[in-house]
């Protein structure tokens, strides 16, 4: 246990339905990382937070996708009107300060029917 | 060509050798690395760090740094079953983002 919890761990959707997945980072990490892995590939950035700025934005990341960690605590990951091409496993990450290691949470599975 | 790439798996070899990981990157402005396991169906977990060139030993694990080739690598010494997992090479790129390479996988066999 890293210390960084997401929740759900798990969430089955059906096409089309917006989704929500919350993460909570280590409590004094100000970064906050969001990416998403699909099976057989390594971890993609979505995006990430310094406090409760959005820093950066992958290009890849469409309109449907929107982030927030409105106190700088916690964070959440929207995806609206879910596709099937969104079914991954969404990863959180925390660190202190830039160039620190990013600690992992244990990760949201989606699963799009 | 890919910002990242790790030598195709799977890599399997006899407990107690060493294993090799190999990494190259694209990105010159890259600063810091970072090597990542990842078992089966969890989240990666921090193995390494090195920022500057040349060898950086933690127990049985060595991670060796060239910018100038754009090289990093991971050796396991006496590599045990528990070693079994996915390797991920790490660059840290503009803005402090991770760019993961595709992963190699280990077998130690017994």
């Amino acid at each position: 246990d890293t210390g960084v919890s997401q929740d759900p761990r798990h969430k089955i959707t059906k096409r089309g339905q917006n989704v929500t997945f919350r993460c909570d980072p280590i409590s004094e990490h100000n970064r906050l990382y969001w990416y998403r892995q699909t099976l057989g590939q390594g971890p993609e950035f979505l995006t990430y937070f310094q406090n409760e700025a959005q820093l950066e934005k992958s290009r890849l990341l469409s309109d449907r996708f929107s982030a927030e960690r409105p106190k700088g605590s916690f964070s959440t990951l929207e995806i609206q009107r879910t596709e099937q091409g969104d079914s991954a496993m969404y990863l959180c990450a925390s660190s202190l300060t830039v160039m620190d290691e990013q600690f992992f949470g244990p990760g949201t599975r989606l699963t799009v029917l | 060509q890919k910002e990242v790439e790790q030598n195709s798996g799977p890599l399997s070899v006899p407990e107690g050798a060493i294993a090799s990981l190999n990494c190259t990157y694209s990105d010159r402005g890259s600063q810091s690395f970072f090597w990542y396991r990842q078992y089966s169906g969890k989240s990666p977990e921090l193995i390494m760090f090195i920022y500057s060139n040349g060898d950086k030993e933690d127990g049985r694990f060595t991670a060796q740094l060239n910018k100038a080739s754009q090289y990093v690598s991971l050796l396991i010494r006496d590599s045990q079953p528990s070693d079994s997992a996915t390797y991920l090479c790490a660059p840290e790129t503009s803005g402090s983002r991770l760019t993961f390479g595709e992963g190699t996988q280990l077998t130690v066999n017994p």
